[in-house]
C-alpha cells in the first residue's frame, strides 16, 4: 500500500517557469517530509525537508509548502532551469523509526530551454 | 555520494546464487536503510537499522537479510537470488544515499 502519493508522474516546464509537485499522505505519525532529487545513474540527493510545525520552508529556488490538516505537501521550484531536469521524490517518515522513508513514486521533470 | 559507499556498482547473478551487497558510512550515524528502486515503483524500503545490533523489516523484506555489527557497516544479503530481485539497490543514512548497486538476476 502506497503510503505517500505523488503527482504528476511527469512534468514539462519552460525555462524560468515554476515547477510544482504535489504529495499526499495518510499516516498522521509521519513528522519528517524530505524531497529528493535524482539524476540518471546516481543516488537520490536530499534537496530540502520540512517538519509539520511550519507551513513553508524555502531554500534558494526550492520551497516546500505543508498543509497539515489536508495531509499534503508540495515542492515549488522557482525560475526553473534546464539543470533542474531530474526525477524528484517526496518521502515521509516518523522520525522515531530510524528515518525509514516511505517514498512517492517520483516525478520526472523536464525543463525546456 | 559523500559519506555512503556501496560495492559493487554492478553485479550479474544466476538464479539461486547468493551474494552480499556492501554498504559503509563514515559519518558515525546511527540510522541506516536499504531501498530498492524499480521503474514506476519509486524506492521501497527493504530493511533498516537504528543502531548496531538493531535491525527491522521494511516494506519488501522477503528474500533479504541484514545485520549491523558495527555503526559503519550495513550489508544486505540475498539468500537465493530470483529474477524478481533484479533492481537498483540503495543504501542510505538520513541525509545521504550511496550511488547504488545495479543487480541483474538471470
Amino acid at each position: 500500500q502506497q503510503q505517500v502519493k505523488q503527482s504528476p508522474q511527469s512534468l514539462i516546464v519552460q525555462k524560468g517557469g515554476i515547477s510544482i509537485i504535489n504529495c499526499a499522505y495518510e499516516n498522521t505519525a509521519f513528522d519528517y517530509f524530505p524531497w529528493y532529487q535524482q539524476f540518471p545513474g546516481k543516488g537520490p540527493a536530499l534537496l530540502i525537508a520540512i517538519r509539520p510545525d511550519v507551513s513553508e520552508k524555502k531554500e534558494g529556488r526550492f520551497t516546500i509548502s505543508f498543509n497539515k490538516s489536508a495531509k499534503q505537501f508540495s515542492l515549488h521550484i522557482m525560475d526553473s532551469q534546464p539543470g533542474d531536469s531530474a526525477t524528484y521524490f517526496c518521502a515521509a517518515t516518523p522520525s522515531n523509526s530510524g528515518y525509514a522513508l516511505n517514498f512517492g513514486k517520483g516525478t520526472s521533470l523536464l525543463v525546456t530551454p | 555520494n559523500a559519506g555512503v559507499t556501496q560495492t559493487p556498482k554492478f553485479q550479474v547473478l544466476k538464479t539461486g546464487q547468493s551474494m552480499t551487497l556492501q554498504c559503509a558510512q563514515d559519518m558515525n550515524h546511527e540510522y541506516m536503510s536499504w531501498y530498492r528502486q524499480d521503474p514506476g515503483m519509486g524506492l521501497r524500503l527493504i530493511h533498516y537499522s537504528v543502531g548496531a545490533g538493531i535491525t527491522d523489516q521494511g516494506e519488501v523484506p522477503n528474500g533479504y537479510n541484514v545485520s549491523r555489527s558495527t555503526t559503519e557497516d550495513f550489508p544486505l544479503r540475498l539468500l537465493s537470488a530470483a529474477p524478481s530481485q533484479t533492481s537498483v539497490y540503495f543504501c542510505a543514512t538520513p541525509s545521504y544515499f550511496g550511488d547504488g548497486t545495479r543487480l541483474s538476476i538471470l
